[in-house]
């Protein structure tokens, strides 16, 4: 089955800097790629997702890119704000016949003022 | 109106209860989940319920039985409770198997005392 690994498990970063989370999947046959943003005590909701025939797709302050060869994708926010802070997590899926996602470990965002 | 619902939010019981979460979703979608997050904030899926079938076992023991009594609606019973069950159990559901956004509930934190 699929493997999903994400790092990094935290990231601390400064008001206004820019954060990076990267992903790696195992199974080739994976073509969709979305992911979660988790606040403390609330669900996970999907802030971005990227699906194999695109290699990046960006969404004001946030993108994802897709390197199909490589096996790997990553989240860019940038001009990250307090409100930003929540765990974030990549999630990779193999189509209709896999029939789920399966989601990274989560990345603690940490933004200070 | 709620997409995704479930109940209880809070759920705390002794070793050896028997106990069900109820989850309705009021999307119209096709596809329904149970993730289990750990405390280590992990989501793993425990079931994919697809049109009322099962699709996806992930080898959970068979003290939790999910039940789908019509594809708005998808129930987890969990019989004599453990201790290592004690976790947040999230209902989800997506247009098709794996391959669209998944809608999460709000989730309901089982504490086993």
């Amino acid at each position: 089955g699929e493997n999903v690994e994400q790092h990094p498990s935290t990231l601390s970063v400064q008001e206004g800097d820019s954060a990076v989370i990267k992903c790696t999947y195992s199974d080739s046959a994976s073509n969709y790629f979305p992911w979660y943003k988790q606040e403390l005590g609330k669900r996970p909701q999907l802030i971005i997702d990227i699906r194999s025939n695109v290699g990046e797709k960006k969404d004001q302050r946030i993108a994802v890119t897709l390197n199909k060869t490589a096996k790997h994708f990553s989240l860019h926010i940038t001009e990250t704000q307090p409100e930003d802070s929540a765990v974030y997590f990549c999630a990779a899926s193999m189509g209709p016949s896999y029939g789920k996602l399966t989601f990274g470990q989560g990345t603690i965002l940490t933004v200070h003022p | 109106d709620t997409a995704v619902s479930q109940t209880p939010k809070y759920l705390v019981t002794q070793m050896g209860n028997d106990k069900s979460i109820k989850c309705e979703q009021n999307l119209g979608h096709d596809t329904m989940y149970w993730y289990k997050q750990d405390s280590k904030k992990f989501l793993k899926i425990m079931f994919s319920y697809n049109n009322k079938e099962l699709i996806i076992n992930e080898t959970v023991p068979n003290r939790f039985s999910p039940k789908s009594p019509d594809k708005a609606h998808l129930n987890l019973h969990i019989n004599s409770l453990e201790l290592g069950d004690s976790a947040v159990y999230f209902c989800a559901s997506s247009q098709d198997q794996g391959t669209s956004v998944a809608f999460f509930g709000q989730g309901t934190r089982l504490t086993v005392v």
